[in-house]
Order: structure tokens, then C-alpha cells, then sequence
């Protein structure tokens, strides 16, 4: 399968504190797992990725987690800023060329 | 600016019409990829294109069709519109075959059906 699962769909946190979003995937050969960042009405950019040989991997208020075995990854943010109000999507590239993704987060972040 | 060109940036047409989108890759980029954002939806891949061939294909319609030219510009044609084409539509492109590194989003086509 080529399944993406992404939660939660949205989410409210107060500015200053974390916010923490999870995927899973289906395809145990993905091996490449990026996060893009979408604000309202722009393109998606991407904010961090990770690959299958590492678990961990951070720049500055974003890190991102990978499990493996259990195929599932999560995107954190610390100290969230309004500027980080946006929609999240996770991704695992499937079969080296397509890039599956999740059906989004929409995070707000309250002043 | 990703250095990927969307054009155009808007388009209102009527059912049974069809249209064509266009996307410029960004300079050196081979693969060219287009994805389907429905409203509040996620990104489904329809189509990819790596120098000027048809490399996968993904959830695309058989109203719809794509192509990539010597120029490595890549035009996506959709025909028979329906309401349910409604959407934003998406190129992207990267250096390689693979989606295995970044790849840049162009700023989409929102395309309106009525």
C-alpha cells in the first residue's frame, strides 16, 4: 500500500508551546520522509525532511523523528510563533519517485 | 520564489470545456510532477515526467493528460471538465528521476469549474 496516514487534522496550541504531528506509513521501503509547510493560499515549501538512516533530526525550533519499525514519523515545533499558523503535510516517497502524502494539518497557533 | 512557473495563476471555464496548464521547471530540474489539491484536501499525484518521458503515473483521470517538451516545460490538459475538477492544481520539479531530494512547488494554478 501507499498510504499516508496524518493526525490530528487540525490543531490549537498557545503561542509558546509545542505542537506535535504524526504519520504513519504503509510502504516499508520508503525511505525518505519530508515535511512541507503550506500557508493559506501558497505554494507547499519544505520545512525539514528525514532519511531511513537516521532517527532523529532537528533545525532550531523543528525537529522531526523517525520510526522505523513501527513506520511511523512526527513532526515537532517548539516555542510555536503566529508565523507557524499554516497546513503541515508529511510525505514518504514511494518506489523512489512519488511522493505520498498525508491529508494535512492545519495548525493554529493562538496569540 | 522556488524557480518553478506556474501559468496562468487563475482560470474559470465552463463544464464539458477543457484547458491547458503550464509549468516551467526550475533550470537543471529534469523531473517534472503535477498534483491535484482538492479544497481542504491533501496533495494527490497525478503525473510524473523525467526528461521529456512519462515516468509514473499516479490517481489521473483519463480526461486528463500531460506532456514534457524539449524545453523540459511540462503542459497538463484536462478536457471534459467536470464541477469536481475544481481544484488547485500543483507542478513541481526536481533535479532527478527520483523525488529522493527536494522538490519545488510551483505556485499552482487554481482552476474553477462552473
Amino acid at each position: 500500500g501507499e498510504n499516508v496516514e496524518q493526525h490530528p487534522s487540525t490543531l490549537s496550541v498557545q503561542e509558546g508551546d509545542s505542537a506535535v504531528i504524526k504519520c504513519t506509513y504503509s510502504d516499508s521501503a520508503s525511505n525518505y520522509f519530508p515535511w512541507y509547510k503550506q500557508e493559506l493560499g501558497k505554494r507547499p515549501q519544505l520545512i525539514i525532511d528525514i532519511r531511513s538512516n537516521v532517527g532523529e533530526k532537528k533545525d532550531q525550533r523543528i525537529a522531526v523523528t523517525l520510526n522505523k519499525t513501527a513506520k511511523h514519523f512526527s513532526l515537532h515545533i517548539t516555542e510555536t510563533q503566529p508565523e507557524d499558523s499554516a497546513v503541515y503535510f508529511c510525505a514518504a516517497l514511494i518506489n523512489d519517485y512519488k511522493l505520498s502524502f498525508g491529508a494535512g494539518t492545519t495548525v493554529t497557533v493562538r496569540a | 520564489d522556488s524557480g518553478v512557473t506556474q501559468t496562468p495563476k487563475h482560470l474559470i471555464t465552463a463544464t464539458g470545456q477543457r484547458v491547458t496548464l503550464r509549468c516551467s521547471p526550475r533550470s537543471g530540474d529534469l523531473s517534472v510532477y503535477w498534483y491535484q489539491q482538492s479544497l481542504d484536501q491533501g496533495l494527490q499525484f497525478l503525473i510524473q515526467y523525467y526528461n521529456g518521458e512519462e515516468r509514473a503515473k499516479g490517481n489521473i483521470l483519463e480526461r486528463f493528460s500531460a506532456q514534457q517538451f524539449p524545453d523540459l516545460h511540462s503542459e497538463l490538459n484536462l478536457s471534459s471538465l467536470e464541477l469536481g475538477d475544481s481544484a488547485l492544481y500543483f507542478c513541481a520539479s526536481s533535479v532527478d528521476s527520483s523525488m529522493n531530494t527536494e522538490a519545488f512547488f510551483g505556485q499552482g494554478t487554481r482552476l474553477t469549474v462552473v
